[in-house]
């Protein structure tokens, strides 16, 4: 089957604008989760969505939001980009039987590269 | 906070040789442990650990958990050079802001 899917592979925005990435889960899969990772931090989480609602929150700001659809895409936004905000963004799905945040493994998409310049 | 560490940060070794990572933390309400083998993008699942002392394995590859001391190891055998990659640990404490918790990972050379 299908795996993760993640749109754009990569992008290059400049400082002030906004972002909109795109995760298309494996099919059947309910929980959305967004990670962005760096050098210097690491994989950090950002979100989970399970069924169209956000169901955990990592420490970001709220320059960073997302959403899910009924067919389980997820969409993450960035407003005004920072320099900072350059990174990979990874989105995870996983069958969730929407008591836990993980109840199976969660498969990994290629990511988007995010350039803020 | 929940916190994942890794150990060692990086490790070089030749083919045919066995290695075993680290993996300790410290979470609030630890419901699994995972291990992802990351290559270039997109990490890729290896094991999830959810029941002390009992191995999980796959080929080459092994890992165990050890609830009572808070950590996990990731063994691989006679190790080949498509061995080479980042091996992230992450835990999952169940929700909340920290979602699942990532090492910052070992990065895995293997030399021919």
């Amino acid at each position: 089957k299908a795996g993760v899917t993640q749109t754009p592979r990569y992008l290059i925005k400049t400082r002030g604008q906004q972002v909109t990435l795109s995760c298309s889960p494996i099919s059947g899969h309910r929980s959305v989760s967004w990670y962005q990772q760096t050098p210097g931090q690491g994989l950090q989480f950002l979100f989970e969505y399970f069924s169209e609602t956000q169901r955990n929150k990592g420490n970001f700001p709220g320059r960073f939001s997302g959403r899910q659809f009924s067919n389980s895409r997820s969409e993450m936004n960035v407003s005004t980009l920072e320099l900072g905000d350059s990174a990979l963004y990874l989105c995870a799905s996983s069958f969730s039987t929407g008591k836990a945040l993980l109840d199976t493994e969660a498969f990994f998409g290629q990511g988007t590269r995010l350039t803020v310049v | 906070e929940d916190k994942v560490v890794q150990s060692p940060l990086s490790l070089v070794v030749h083919e045919g040789d066995t290695v075993t990572l680290n993996c300790s933390y410290e979470v609030t309400n630890f419901r699994s442990l995972l291990w992802y083998k990351q290559e270039k993008k997109a990490p890729t699942f290896l094991f999830m650990l959810t029941s002390s002392g009992i191995e999980k394995k796959s080929g080459r590859l092994s890992s165990i958990l050890d609830k009572k001391e808070l950590f996990s190891i990731l063994n691989i055998t006679a190790t080949q050079t498509g061995d080479s990659a980042v091996y992230l640990c992450a835990v999952d404490s169940g929700g909340g802001a920290d979602g699942l918790t990532f090492g910052k990972g070992t990065h895995l050379i293997i030399q021919p």
